[in-house]
């Protein structure tokens, strides 16, 4: 058990669908995470939150708009999505920023997306 | 920059084998180093690490060795099982670095022949 839960586990849509990924971390860590992960391409860090922050955005097209109201809770809201953008959406929590042993990731099982 | 080099995949062993994935890397600090596990269909998950040069992380009957002289992290297991197949990736995280990042490498599939 991770301890990070992400609904919904399958997700098709349409171009012009809009949608929400969800992310819960029950460990009561500060920082979150969204991945990509795409077939034979490495994993690609998107959004890093610290204290319900944005910290990081790695270019990230802005059809991808992460949501963060608290550090349990990350939302990545999806509109007018590519056909390049199907992969395996990942969240991750640590115990956050400059925390001691705060490096650990811990990732939920992730979100596979398929856009037609 | 920082950097994770890991050896390609596809890895086939037969049961009981004797495993080793190499992984190098680079960093201008003192990194943590990891290793991650993705199981068919799940997300990734911490097999071991290490913080400090010198330290081994072990864990399933996996074990790594952080070697500073040589910027090395080598998973290492005596005996494969068919359950050990997965995608398996080897990673940094830099505490001097001002975001929580962790670098990862591409990963290496592994396959465990019965």
């Amino acid at each position: 058990e991770t301890g990070v839960t992400q609904t919904p586990r399958h997700l098709v849509m349409g171009m012009t669908n809009k949608k929400s990924l969800k992310c819960e971390q029950h460990l009561g860590h500060n920082a979150m995470y969204w991945y990509k992960q795409s077939a034979k391409k490495p994993l690609e860090l998107m959004f890093v939150y610290n204290f319900k922050e944005q910290t990081e955005n790695n270019s990230v097209p802005s059809r991808f708009s992460p949501e963060c109201p608290n550090s349990s809770h990350l939302f990545l809201h999806l509109h007018t999505l590519q056909p390049e953008d199907s992969a395996l959406y990942l969240c991750a929590s640590s115990q956050g920023l400059w925390t001691s042993g705060g490096e650990t990731q811990y990732f939920g099982p992730g979100t596979r997306l398929l856009v037609l | 920059g920082d950097s994770v080099t890991q050896m390609e995949g596809p890895v086939t062993l037969s049961e009981e084998a004797f495993l080793t994935i190499n992984c190098t890397y680079t960093a201008t600090g003192y990194p943590s180093l990891f290793w991650y596990v993705q199981y068919p269909g799940e997300g990734l998950q911490l097999l071991l690490k290490a913080t400090k040069a010198d330290d081994k992380g072990s864990n399933k009957g996996f074990e790594a060795t952080y070697r500073k002289e040589t910027t090395s992290f080598h998973l290492e297991k005596g005996s494969v099982q068919v359950s050990d197949s997965a995608v398996y990736f080897c990673a940094l995280s830099d505490p001097d670095s001002s975001a929580s990042k962790i670098i990862f490498g591409s990963g290496t599939r592994l396959s465990i022949r019965p």
